[in-house]
């Protein structure tokens, strides 16, 4: 079955404790992406990777890093969380330059910094 | 910057009633997606217009697409209770190396029973 998979799917942490979202494609995608949802703000995107070692920032990409060293994962990482980054983030995968193509999303993972 | 205006933005409804919702661009769509996100998943897509008048089918969904490709719209019929969602519509810019969405905020529908 074709999907993305994020872990965990809802996680509660404390100010400045470094945490991973994982994120994993099995559709040999070469594009991926992150968003977060916020309500009044709808899904905004965070950073993508074109392929592997490829990656980029995307519309807020303020305090969070990724990395891509296979093709299939793209983890998010926050270093030092903050309050702020309280929200849903999603994974996205899709063939890059093809335009009209869909995008496949994970199930999201609902973040809670306090 | 492009904006995507969704409205309403909140929708209750009976089931069996018809309902319509509108997505309008400040410029003009490279191409149009509409996903449908149910509470605690991720968005899946529904449908890709992108020629300007376009209308695609979808079992009880009607997507059109506005001649100048700035404005779409999503009617459903005889809405049941597993159309209850969010509707987002999103501009697929695609814009040089970055496949990046555009999003609207939404129509969060409910049917009710």
């Amino acid at each position: 079955e074709a999907q993305v998979t994020q872990n965990p799917r809802y996680l509660i942490t404390v100010t400045g404790k470094k945490l991973t979202v994982t994120c994993s494609q099995n559709m040999n995608h070469e594009y991926m992406s992150w968003y977060r949802q916020d309500p009044g703000l709808g899904l905004r995107q965070i950073y993508y990777s074109m392929n592997v070692e490829v990656t980029d920032k995307g519309d807020v990409p303020e305090g969070y890093k990724v990395s891509r060293k296979e093709k299939r994962n793209f983890p998010l990482i926050l270093e030092s969380p903050s309050p702020n980054q309280t929200s849903l983030y999603f994974c996205a995968s899709s063939f890059p330059g093809r335009p009209n193509t869909e995008a496949f999303f994970g199930q999201g993972t609902r973040l809670t910094v306090v | 910057t492009q904006l995507l205006e969704q409205s309403p933005q909140f929708l209750s409804i009976q089931e069996g009633e018809n309902l319509t919702v509108y997505c309008n661009s400040s410029s003009v769509f490279s191409s149009l997606q509409w996903y449908r996100q149910e509470p605690g998943e991720g968005p899946v897509l529904l449908v890709t217009v992108v020629t300007g008048g376009e209308v695609k089918k979808l079992k009880r969904l009607t997507f059109q697409f506005g001649d100048a490709r700035k404005d779409s719209s999503l009617h459903i019929t005889a809405a049941q209770p597993g159309d209850t969602g969010l509707y987002l519509c999103a501009d697929d810019s695609n814009a040089g190396n970055n496949r990046k969405l555009i999003w609207g905020l939404g129509t969060s529908l409910a049917v009710n029973p």
